[in-house]
Parts: C-alpha cells; sequence; structure tokens
C-alpha cells in the first residue's frame, strides 16, 4: 500500500487561506469517507483536526473544513494564523481493511 | 478524558528484544480499537497495525508483518507493541491511538533509539 501523496510544503500569510491536497486511488480515497487529517506540532503527537472527510471534532477551529472530489481530498485553512504553522498528514481507509498515511505537508506562516 | 499513556523512552542494542506499552483511560478499552503508528526521525507516520482489546482481534500492514507483534492485556486496559531482536532501523518515535475510522486519541508517543 503506497502513501497517499501529500505536497511536502505550502505556505500562506496570516489572515489567507491555503489549501493541503491529498491524492489516493479507487481503492482508498475514491471508495471511502474514512479520509480524516492531522496537525503535527514538532515534538508532539498528531491532533486530529478532520474525519470522515468533512467533519471537525468538538474544539477544533471552524477555519478548518475539509472536502474530498474522485480519489483526491483537500484541508483548507482559511484566516490562517501563526499557530497553524505545522505539519499536516491526512489518512484512509484501504479496500485491503488497513488504513495508509499521506507523506505530510508542511505549512509554513509567512 | 480519554487518554492514552505510553511508557517511556528506550535505548537499546540491535538484537535485543523490547515491549513497549499503551495504557488507555476514561473510556471502555475494550469496546475500541488501538492502532500503533511509526515516525522516524524527521519522516512521515506509518501505519503499524491495530488491535482490539476486547477478544485480541489483531491485523498487520503487510509493512510490518512479522517484524512486530501486537498484543493488549485488557485487565489493565494496555495495549503492547514488541519486537523480538531489534535493528538500527527501529529507531524511530512509536505512537498509539485509538482507532475506528479514524484516530481520534494518541499517545505521547514512544522514543525508541537501537544502537551499538
Amino acid at each position: 500500500q503506497s502513501a497517499l501523496t501529500q505536497p511536502a510544503s505550502v505556505s500562506g500569510s496570516p489572515g489567507q487561506s491555503i489549501t493541503i491536497s491529498c491524492t489516493g486511488t479507487r481503492s482508498d480515497v475514491g471508495d471511502y469517507n474514512f479520509v480524516s487529517w492531522y496537525q503535527q506540532h514538532p515534538g508532539k503527537a498528531p491532533k486530529l483536526m478532520i474525519y470522515d472527510v468533512i467533519n471537525r471534532p468538538s474544539g477544533v477551529s471552524n477555519r478548518f473544513s475539509g472536502s474530498k472530489s474522485g480519489n483526491t481530498a483537500s484541508l483548507t485553512i482559511s484566516g490562517l494564523q501563526a499557530e497553524d504553522e505545522a505539519d499536516y498528514y491526512c489518512s484512509s481507509y484501504t479496500s485491503s481493511s488497513t488504513w495508509v498515511f499521506g507523506g505530510g505537508t508542511k505549512l509554513t506562516v509567512l | 478524558e480519554v487518554q492514552l499513556v505510553q511508557s517511556g523512552a528506550e535505548v537499546k542494542k540491535p538484537g535485543e528484544s523490547l515491549k513497549i506499552s499503551c495504557e488507555g483511560s476514561g473510556y471502555t478499552f475494550t469496546n475500541y480499537w488501538i492502532g500503533w503508528v511509526r515516525q522516524m526521525p524527521g519522516k512521515g507516520l506509518e501505519w503499524m497495525g491495530i488491535i482490539y482489546p476486547g477478544d485480541s482481534d489483531t491485523k498487520y500492514s503487510p509493512s510490518f508483518q512479522g517484524q512486530v507483534t501486537i498484543s493488549a492485556d485488557k485487565s489493565i486496559s494496555t495495549a503492547y507493541l514488541q519486537w523480538s531482536s531489534l535493528k538500527a532501523s527501529d529507531t524511530a518515535m512509536y505512537y498509539c491511538a485509538r482507532q475506528g475510522a479514524t484516530f481520534d486519541y494518541w499517545g505521547q508517543g514512544t522514543l525508541v533509539t537501537v544502537s551499538s
């Protein structure tokens, strides 16, 4: 099972919006709505930000939103803040009854 | 409050065995899967496998099948990840997470360093 494909890095200025893509196949992202997004600050454990493509856990800012089209899922962060600077990972359930992560995207807030 | 508390950092030599733990609290431990995730230095997250503590049903990523063993002791709400013979390439941070269709709660991580 290959890792899902994410851009290595994205950047944006405070207040702007950015989108991170997560591309899989018909055997994972394309066939299941079990896509999640995680935020990881340096030296910290990952934190769930979006689950089941579009849902936000309690306590996560509504500046974070998720979507999916075909084999590609996306995480959009609006109104960028300095504290959003972190690594972001997507994950998906697969047709092999396993889970796969994306390679990760480093978000820099300029 | 749901919490997953992992055992402390380990420094081992190649060929040694190791078992690290993940204790769950604040929820019914036997009703949720526990997954293990590897993060090698400076790298991304890799799913290793999961266990259902209720009946010890286990599934492994093909990449980790045969390399590690996942187990659980439901009487003490603890899941385990173990190696019989460590390699230098096992050096990484290992996280446990409560897992359903998503990984909603994570442990703090256990750093495993394997060096001669």
